[in-house]
């Protein structure tokens, strides 16, 4: 069974198109996470869930809008996409319940990726 | 907030020779180290972890070190093959929100 998986695989449009990537994990984790991965390999953290609850909000453009319905699946959703958006993007997910001071990381698992291409 | 450093960007042994990535952090509170390899076109997959309480731990051929004072760790791989041939990421952690703030990779290459 497929721990973390993402829909689409590849996505290919045109600037100014909106578009959405869903993922769904089957760990029971409650802490999901998205990253851009762009062409030199840096993987950049974008936005993270626990519960529900938005927790991490980097610098994202606010064309960038996740979305998560259940602590099951985290969606993004890419409005007036630009060519700078084109990336690999990946979802991700964890056991850890944040919050207060003194809490630990665990191992994050990453879903196959979604490579965006903008033309 | 942290800041991750990775040193080389790229590295080539010949198999059966040992690897060693280091990489440097900022932050004091940072608690949890893991590694992440990632195979061409493939999802970054965990290959070993350190908490902070601990100064080294092995799995195999792969171990890492950890030296709090100077706020750098290490992932050593021995005797390595063509299929270690990735780009390894390295990663802290402080817990806060589950933050995992990556370095910028090194692609490794192993000759066969």
């Amino acid at each position: 069974d497929t721990a973390v998986s993402q829909t689409p695989k590849y996505l290919v449009t045109q600037m100014g198109n909106d578009k959405s990537i869903k993922c769904e994990q089957n760990l029971g984790h409650d802490t999901m996470y998205w990253y851009k991965q762009d062409s030199k390999k840096f993987l950049k953290i974008m936005f993270s869930y626990n519960n529900k609850e938005l927790i991490i909000n980097e610098t994202v453009p606010n064309r960038f809008s996740p979305k998560s319905p259940d602590k099951a699946h985290l969606n993004l959703h890419i409005n007036s996409l630009e060519l700078g958006d084109s990336a690999v993007y990946f979802c991700a997910s964890s056991r850890l319940s944040p919050g207060l001071a003194g809490g630990a990381s665990y191992e994050q698992y990453f879903g196959p990726g979604t490579r965006l291409t903008v033309t | 907030g942290e800041n991750v450093e990775q040193h080389p960007s790229t590295l080539s042994v010949q198999e059966g020779d040992s690897a060693v990535i280091k990489c440097t952090y900022s932050d004091s509170a940072s608690n949890y180290f893991p590694w992440y390899k990632q195979e061409l076109g493939k999802r970054p997959q965990l290959i070993i972890d350190i908490r902070s309480n601990v100064g080294e731990k092995k799995d195999q051929r792969i171990a890492v070190t950890l030296n709090k004072t100077a706020k750098h760790f290490s992932l050593h791989i021995t005797e390595t093959q063509p299929e270690d041939s990735a780009v390894y990421f390295c990663a802290a952690s402080t817990g806060a929100n589950s933050k995992l703030t990556f370095g910028k990779g090194i692609t490794l290459s192993v000759r066969p």
